[in-house]
């Protein structure tokens, strides 16, 4: 059974870039959610998507947008990147809304 | 809204024992649950509690009291490897986590 696996684990971005964050669920999960910790925070809900579908979504901006795929792995794209959205990305992935396993992330930086 | 207060920091020597509380302010409460994560390293999952009480798990305990809205951790016999960040989170009936800003625990020797 393997994990959550994020990729890159590292990415260094310019201000108006826009950027794609990947996630591949631990096998047998259909649910994954994705977060946002800034340095020092507690990660902070962006959005969740459970069978390819968008099943809810924090308080972030529309340019932060996702998609699921078919084998459940899943996406992050943000759109015109500001310097706040300097942060580590976690993925986590469920079955239906049962305990989470989050994936190593990816720290992004914008500069 | 949804708020969870928890310290932002806490010491201990190693072998001593350590409680870190959370209080909660959320609408429709599902249980309380509690997460590590070292430093550059994944959230992993410690415990959860749905009802009230103390849950154990070899070093590790967890209490909730919903009426309180109040839960604790209890790290017993520390170690070194115990140091790291600890968050409490509310999970939504879909699974959505709402953390708390966590507590960053050192254990001295």
């Amino acid at each position: 059974e393997t994990g959550v696996t994020q990729s890159p684990t590292h990415l260094i971005k310019t201000r108006g870039q826009q950027v794609t964050l990947r996630c591949s669920s631990q096998s047998g999960h259909n649910t994954v959610s994705w977060y946002q910790q800034a340095l020092g925070q507690g990660p902070q809900f962006i959005f969740q998507y459970y069978r390819e579908e968008e099943n809810g979504r924090g308080n972030f901006p529309p340019r932060f947008s996702g998609l699921q795929f078919p084998n459940y792995s899943s996406e992050l794209n943000v759109n015109a990147l500001e310097l706040d959205d300097s942060a580590l990305y976690l993925c986590a992935s469920s079955l239906s809304g049962d305990e989470a396993f989050f994936g190593q992330g990816t720290r992004l930086t914008v500069v | 809204g949804q708020s969870l207060e928890q310290p932002s920091e806490v010491t201990a020597v190693e072998g001593a024992i350590v409680q870190i509380n959370c209080t909660y302010q959320t609408s429709g409460f599902y249980g309380l649950s509690w997460y590590q994560q070292h430093d550059g390293g994944a959230p992993t999952f410690l415990s959860y509690n749905a009802l009230d009480g103390l849950e154990e798990t070899g070093r590790f305990s967890s209490f909730l009291s919903r009426s309180d809205s109040y839960g604790y951790l209890l790290l017993q016999e520390l170690q070194m490897k115990d140091s790291a960040s600890y968050f409490c989170a509310v999970p939504s009936n879909t699974g959505k986590l709402i953390f708390g800003q966590g507590t960053t625990l050192q254990v001295k020797p």
